[in-house]
């Protein structure tokens, strides 16, 4: 399953709302998770099931779809959230992650 | 502290062998599916493998069905990745990370670094 991620990049300033889509090539149902990476850190889980936020992950981030089509919000962006997103199924064998989403602070 | 130590990164030469181990602690091991997943430099993350918690199935990416194998000995609550017939594009941070809800990533090791030269 491939998983196509879109914006490639994006450069937004503090208090903006981004949004970060990822589609996949067939129906995964809600098998999808979000995460952030930070350079010279390991990633960081955000969401699971498409839209559960994990513990300890600020609300500002948000997630929705299903089937094929999904989104990641990030809501009154903070300094904090620069980094790298990646998409991941995780409905079929193999798993497969999206090519990422370089989210840069203005 | 739910934590995950990898080790056994090195430079080798293509065609070479290598093994990682991951040393997990803070949580029940045995119940918990395992994964390898790496980071390409220039080009993101990409899943490797997984074992189930008893260590019955296991499931690879297509790059490297075949050369790699994924284990785990839940008696010493360790996690391995044997990579044989190592290639250039295997250069690779490699992390170790457990499996969560919903099959989700949700703890990920540091990561051990494996260069593969010509």
């Amino acid at each position: 399953i491939q998983l196509t991620q879109s914006p490639p990049s994006l450069s937004a300033s503090v208090g903006d709302t981004v949004t970060i889509t990822c589609r996949a090539s067939q129906d995964i149902t809600t098998y999808l998770a979000w995460y952030q990476q930070k350079p010279g850190n390991a990633p960081r889980l955000l969401m699971y099931g498409a839209s559960t936020l994990k513990s300890g992950v600020p609300s500002r981030f948000s997630g929705s779809g299903s089937g094929a089509d999904f989104t990641l919000t990030i809501r009154n962006l903070q300094p904090a959230d620069f980094g790298t997103y990646y998409c991941q199924q995780v409905n079929n064998y193999p798993y497969t992650f999206g090519g990422g989403t370089k989210v840069e602070i203005k | 502290e739910v934590r995950l130590v990898e080790s056994g990164g090195a430079v080798v030469q293509t065609g070479g062998s290598l093994r990682l181990s991951c040393a997990a602690s803070g949580f029940s091991f045995g119940e918990h599916n395992m994964n390898w997943v790496r980071l390409i430099p220039g080009k993101g993350l990409e899943w490797v493998a997984l074992i189930n918690w008893d260590g019955d199935s296991a499931y690879y990416a297509e790059s490297v069905r075949g050369r790699f194998t994924i284990s785990r000995d839940n008696n010493v609550n360790s996690l391995y990745l044997q990579m044989d017939s190592l290639r250039t594009e295997d250069s690779a941070l490699y992390y170790c990370v457990k499996g969560g809800g919903y099959f989700a990533l949700d703890v990920w090791g540091q990561g051990t670094t494996v260069a593969v030269s010509s």
